[in-house]
């Protein structure tokens, strides 16, 4: 059975810290999808990152980075010098055919506030 | 430019009462989902559309029927509300490289 943990509920942060959300996945699928998403207070879902189970290569994109390590199924988001424009909800999701129907599996999210 | 539209975006409702969401869609595409997020939960999928009238049951369905008669459009019902249903209520597409494409969402109270 597929499932995705985040074991941060919230978080809180003084402005210019680093963060790392935590997730971590099961699967017995050899071929999956990881997802990062965004939930600002406004509430729509933004995403940030998709990341395929062959491509282990970490990611960054400006102050955003994604730390994708099989050996541990763990998919981790840090943000470095965060702003209190990253304060949202953070979901993390798997999925094994996200274009063929197969449908996602969302973490329960982390909420993250930064404080100025 | 939305390729997907939800409607109504906030609803009050009184328990027992029947409600009907809406999720448009312009991308024609075959699959159309329907999650609900609640605090804890995160986001869980309700029923899901592989193709008109095509439909199927996700891990929290009890207490709702959908419909999709149309490509564009797929209708999430609940026949006779209650408070357990107060929740966030979003409409989903395959996005290709983002995932999924989102609807804004619908918040919907019962009372």
């Amino acid at each position: 059975a597929q499932k995705v943990t985040q074991a941060q509920t919230e978080i809180s942060v003084v402005e210019k810290e680093d963060v790392t959300l935590d997730c971590v996945y099961e699967t017995r699928d050899t071929t999956y999808y990881l997802f990062w998403y965004k939930q600002p207070p406004s509430g729509e879902l933004v995403f940030l990152i998709r990341r395929n189970s062959f491509d282990e290569q970490n990611e960054i994109s400006g102050r955003y980075s994604w730390n994708f390590q099989k050996s541990t199924s763990s998919f981790n988001f840090t943000i470095t010098a965060s702003q209190v424009v990253d304060s949202a909800v953070y979901f993390c999701a798997l999925s094994e055919a996200p274009n063929t129907g197969n449908q996602f599996y969302f973490g329960t999210g982390t909420s993250l506030t930064v404080i100025p | 430019d939305a390729g997907i539209t939800q409607s109504p975006r906030h609803k009050v409702t009184e328990t027992g009462t029947p409600v009907t969401l809406r999720c448009h869609q312009t991308e024609n595409h075959r699959y159309m989902y329907w999650y609900r997020q609640d605090p804890g939960h995160g986001l869980r999928l309700i029923h899901y559309s592989y193709g008109v009238k095509d439909t199927d049951k996700g891990e929290v369905s009890d207490g709702y029927s959908v419909s999709r008669s149309k490509t564009e459009d797929f209708l999430l019902t609940l026949e006779s509300a209650t408070s357990s249903q107060t929740s966030v209520y979003f409409c989903a597409i395959p996005g290709g490289a983002v995932g999924y494409t989102f609807g804004s969402g619908t918040r919907l109270t019962v009372v």
